[in-house]
């Protein structure tokens, strides 16, 4: 089983739309997520950190859910530049960040 | 620019050379990763360095790969005898804390023909 597991998607929704997705993890001595957003060709970049209590930043939501091993990203009100591919990324113990597959979010106009 | 840097951003080589890349961290960030991403994938680690130490290593850094950080500050990552299975983009990324949040660099495209 991998250590953090994501749907690939893709996931189309239009514009103005809510989605969410999922990430899974496997070890239950997990210290910090967060997620990243990557486009295309281009390097991973923070979209932010997730804490046990859940945070917003804007339109988007990110929540921990430790019993479940598992954090989620709600995007409200999809705008088109939020196309992208999603990172969930773990870090266990020790230092290594562990990135899921990515799910790849496009928004249609 | 005070973000991660990465050169070269790409590179062609053919089977069977040594390429180096390097990779020169946010100053003061003494925590240096580097990851190699293939198309469809999420990065997967290769090694850490805290300072000059490097801490972790991958199984997927082969023998054929070497990375140093000399003094603390950019780092090298050397791959000998390149092979086509190579081919993929080397992502250096930096932090300052300990779980803390990692910044990127553009990557470096290796393709090995």
């Amino acid at each position: 089983r991998k250590e953090v597991e994501q749907d690939p998607g893709p996931f189309n929704v239009p514009e103005g739309a809510t989605v969410a997705f999922n990430c899974t993890y496997s070890n239950s001595a997990s210290q910090s997520f967060f997620w990243y957003r990557q486009d295309c060709r281009k390097e991973p970049k923070l979209l932010m950190s997730v804490y046990s209590s859940g945070n917003e930043d804007g339109r988007f939501t990110a929540q921990l859910n430790r019993a479940s091993q598992y954090i989620s990203l709600l995007i409200r009100d999809s705008k088109l530049s939020d196309s992208a591919t999603y990172l969930c990324v773990v870090i266990f113990t020790g230092n290594q960040f562990y990135f899921g597959t990515g799910t790849s979010l496009t928004v249609i106009p | 620019d005070t973000g991660v840097s990465q050169d070269p951003r790409h590179k062609i080589t053919k089977r069977g050379q040594n390429v180096t890349f390097r990779c020169d961290p946010i100053s003061e960030h003494n925590r240096l990763y580097w990851y190699r991403q293939t198309l469809g994938q999420g990065p997967e680690f290769l090694t850490y360095f805290q300072n000059e130490a490097q801490l972790e290593k991958s199984r997927l850094l082969s023998d054929r790969f070497s990375a140093e950080r000399p003094k603390g500050s950019f780092s090298t990552l050397e791959i000998q005898r390149t092979e086509q299975g190579d081919s993929a983009m080397y992502l250096c990324a930096s932090s300052r804390d300990r779980g803390g949040r990692a910044f990127f660099g553009q990557g470096t495209r290796l393709t090995v023909v």
